[in-house]
């Protein structure tokens, strides 16, 4: 049973475009998401977060959007660098410190 | 560094054998969090404890995982008479709180790769 599905296992972008994301989730209980990132041979490091609150959150060059009507969140990267290319995972959480993971989308910016 | 702190980095096990993971958590922080990555899946969570205490084991095996963080030292996740389906990426993560919505993230360690042959 996956709560939280990246239905995308990899994403190629050139650099300097736009780098979009995508999670979805079934629980209607969560209400806090979160990105990480990981590089090979490291573990994820917390990119940003958003709660049901919100349906926008900025960091940069990294935003992420919250629709939950749709039960979807969105990761967008402007501009994508080469040194973006990683794994990305979505996680959600239903407030306690337990965080569902989703199995990834790889990104690849090409310069 | 004051990260999270795992070793060993990369674990070999014959089958039936013993595997004896460690982390250290971030400076100040009391709280850790035990997850695993399976190939080609994302994490999931195991345990999560603090200072000589489990406060949730919903995510580990019943049988053959168990996980302690003393009053000393680091964090100990063990898995006895490993099978080849044990091998994984298990990773730690720590946070200053058991909130860590409140006043900061799950920071993750490198993670320890298991290979049982």
């Amino acid at each position: 049973d996956q709560q939280v599905k990246q239905n995308s296992p990899s994403l190629s972008v050139q650099e300097g475009r736009i780098s979009i994301l995508n999670c979805d989730y079934t629980n209607s209980m969560f209400d806090y998401f979160l990105w990480y990132k990981k590089y090979p041979a490291e573990g994820p490091t917390f990119l940003i977060s958003i709660s049901s609150i919100k349906d926008k959150n900025e960091d940069g060059r990294f935003t992420v959007f919250l629709n939950k009507s749709a039960k979807h969140l969105s990761l967008h990267i402007v501009p994508s660098q080469p040194g973006d290319s990683a794994v990305y995972f979505c996680a959600a959480s239903d407030g306690s410190y337990k965080y569902i993971f989703g199995t990834g989308t790889r990104l690849k910016v090409l310069a | 560094n004051a990260g999270v702190m795992q070793n060993p980095r990369h674990l070999v096990r014959r089958r039936g054998q013993e595997a004896r993971l460690r982390c250290s958590p971030m400076k100040g922080h009391s709280h850790v969090y035990w997850y695993r990555q399976l190939p080609e899946e994302g994490l999931k969570f195991m345990v999560y404890l603090q200072k000589e205490n489990i406060i949730d084991e919903s995510g580990m095996p019943k049988e053959r995982f168990s996980a302690e963080f003393p009053k000393e030292g680091p964090s100990i996740l063990r898995i006895q008479q490993v099978v080849r389906g044990d091998s994984a990426a298990y990773f730690c993560a720590s946070s200053p709180t058991g909130q860590p919505f409140s006043q900061g993230e799950q920071y993750f360690g490198p993670g320890t790769r298991l290979t049982v042959t």
